[in-house]
């Protein structure tokens, strides 16, 4: 499969815990986004990666919430000390530069925060 | 501030049916508006239009573009069960990498 993949599918945790999600996109797509979506409305832009650079972050993205992308290839995105409000699909999508708004969306991590 | 609307947010039709789903933008240094269908699971890609009035088209799905009036339709024509599904309008600007989404038309399409 060359889409993007996300990982893991789905993540139960409690208030207070750290998370993590993978995200590996196309191989040949060095634009990397992650987005929120939340039950009843679209996708909502957090930040965005160019290769390994950091390029763009929503003023939404609070300080408990980082992304990285060290090596210009998969991307992870942690939230530390989880609330309830952030239980929400993440979404991960790739693109190339040249082509930047053409972007391909991965399957999603659902998150639930107890 | 730069926004996404679309409209309706729900639609309920049946197997047959023609429908037009809406979408109107305000964004800064417009590039491109997309359009993806959503399931139960991520956005697949369905359409990208940066040029007024040319229209895309795959199979029974079409879509066209107003730069001056700042809207973008999208039709579905013989609509089926298949079809069903939340559709999203999307808008990129040249000026930074993300996409700015409405929040989706649900579309049903009936038996």
């Amino acid at each position: 499969d060359t889409g993007v993949s996300q990982n893991p599918r789905h993540k139960i945790t409690k208030r207070g815990q750290n998370v993590t999600f993978r995200c590996d996109p196309i191989s040949e797509h060095n634009r990397l986004y992650w987005y929120r979506q939340t039950l009843g409305q679209g996708p909502e832009f957090l930040t965005y990666f160019q290769n390994e650079a950091q390029l763009e972050k929503s003023r939404l993205l609070s300080d408990r919430f980082s992304a990285e992308r060290p090596k210009g290839s998969f991307s992870t995105l942690e939230i530390q000390r989880t609330e309830q409000g952030d239980s929400a699909m993440y979404l991960c999508a790739s693109s190339l530069t040249l082509t930047a708004n053409e972007q391909f969306f991965g399957p999603g991590t659902r998150l639930t925060v107890l | 501030e730069d926004k996404v609307v679309q409209s309706p947010l729900s639609l309920v039709v049946h197997e047959g049916d023609t429908v037009t789903l809406n979408c109107s933008y305000e964004v800064t240094n417009f590039r491109s508006l997309l359009w993806y269908k959503q399931e139960k699971k991520a956005p697949t890609f369905l359409f990208m239009l940066t040029s007024s009035g040319i229209e895309k088209k795959s199979g029974r799905l079409s879509s066209i573009l107003d730069k001056k009036e700042l809207f973008s339709i999208l039709n579905i024509t013989a609509t089926q069960t298949g079809d069903s599904a939340i559709y999203l309008c999307a808008v990129g600007s040249s000026n930074t990498g993300k996409l700015i989404f409405g929040q989706g038309t649900t579309l049903q399409v009936k038996p």
